[in-house]
Formats: C-alpha cells, structure tokens, sequence
C-alpha cells in the first residue's frame, strides 16, 4: 500500500504558524475521521499528538490541531517553539480485510 | 502508567527467521487483552512503517503488503506479551521495530516502546 503524501520539510520562525498537509485517498483519510498525528524527535519514540482528525490526548498542547477536508488532513502548529522542531508523521486507518493503518511519509518541522 | 519493552532484535542473514517479544505493563482499569496492539518499523533514517496489526483477544490480525506471508503477529494476553515472528528476512527488512499501543475506544496509537533493532545482513 502507498504511503500518505507529506511535504519533506517545513519551517517557520518562533511564534509563527505553519500547516503540514497529508494526503491520501477516498479509501483512507477520505473514508474515515480516523487520522492522527505523531511527532517524533531524533532518536526518541514517536508520540501521539491528534487522534481522529482533531482530537488531542491528555497534556498535549493546545498549540497543536488537526482537521480534514476531503482527501487531505493537516496539522497545525502555532505559536512555534523550538521545542517544537521535530519529524511529523500523519495516520490513518485504512480498514481493508487484510490492512489497518497506513503512515505518511513524514515532514522535518525546522524552527528558524 | 502503560510501559512496552521490545527485545529479540539481532543480526540475522538474509532468508533467515528472527521472534521480537514486547511485554507489556502497568494496566489498571483495562487489561491487556482489551487494547489492539501493533508493530511499526523504522528503517535508517526513513520514515514510519506500519508492519503488523492484531486485535485484543487475538482473533484479528492484519499485516502490511510487504511483509504479509512472511510475518506472523501474535499475542500471549495471559502474560501481556506481543510477539513477531519474522521468516524470509530481507535486507529490505532492516529496521527498528517497535510496539504500539492502540487506543481504547478508536484508532491511533498512544503508547510506544523504544524498539529493537533488526539488521539484515550477510
């Protein structure tokens, strides 16, 4: 199966907005609200920062929001940090009888 | 607090075979056998890979095209244990494989051990 398309690499500076984008297809991110986002720094786990499309797991920052629109979810990012810089990696759920999950193929968040 | 714990990770030769365990520890409210698990792998210096999926009791499982009739995931839910058995090894095979644990109620995965590495190689 085909990865999510993502853009290699992003950047902004302190206090700034950015949007990484994720897209798939009607049989992925278009079927269903299950996409979540995973922000991974070097050499670390990944962590869960959105789950079905918008949602947030407990102690993540309010800084971070996912939506959705057709076959393209993306995340937001404001109020850049430096902490911030890290890989992020888009999910989904792509039910079939034999396949669940499918990742994207992840962007370098730069913090200028 | 949930803690996963991969190990079995070693350097095998190409069309070799290789068994990953992941214990599992500190559920409370909800067992083991009450979360779905995965296998996600990472291969140097590229992104996240899906490999492997089953379902709490055991009953369900799903694989990736690229590893589907080479893999095996299973589950031991009497001492929280995950396992991957891998056949054929590949040097496309090389990776840190880690688990990971879905979330109760939908899907996503929220808790992840550090991975072990597998290396593919004569």
């Amino acid at each position: 199966q085909s990865a999510l398309t993502q853009p290699a690499s992003v950047s902004g500076s302190p206090g700034q907005s950015i949007t990484i984008s994720c897209t798939g297809s009607s049989s992925d991110i278009g079927g269903y609200d299950y996409v979540s986002w995973y922000q991974q720094h070097p050499g670390k786990a990944p962590k869960l920062i959105i789950y079905d499309v918008k949602n947030r797991p407990s102690g993540v920052s309010n800084r971070f929001s996912g939506s959705k629109s057709g076959n393209t979810a993306s995340l937001t990012i404001s109020g850049l940090q430096a902490e911030d810089e890290a890989d992020y990696y888009c999910n989904a759920w792509k039910r079939s009888s034999t396949t669940l999950y499918v990742f994207g193929t992840g962007t370098k968040v730069t913090v200028l | 607090e949930i803690q996963l714990l991969e190990s079995g990770g070693t350097l095998v030769q190409p069309g070799g075979s290789l068994r990953l365990s992941c214990a599992a520890s500190g559920f409370t409210f909800a067992g083991f056998s009450s979360y779905a698990m995965n296998w996600v792998r990472q291969a140097p210096g590229k992104g996240l890979e899906w490999v492997s999926g089953i379902s709490g009791s055991g009953d369900n499982t799903y694989y990736a095209d690229s590893v589907k009739g080479r893999f095996t995931i299973s589950r031991d839910n009497s001492n929280n244990m995950l396992y991957l058995r891998m056949n054929s090894l590949r040097v496309e095979d090389t990776a840190v494989y880690s688990c990971a644990k879905d979330l109760i109620s939908t899907w996503g995965m929220d808790v992840w051990g550090q991975g072990t590495t597998v290396t593919v190689s004569s």
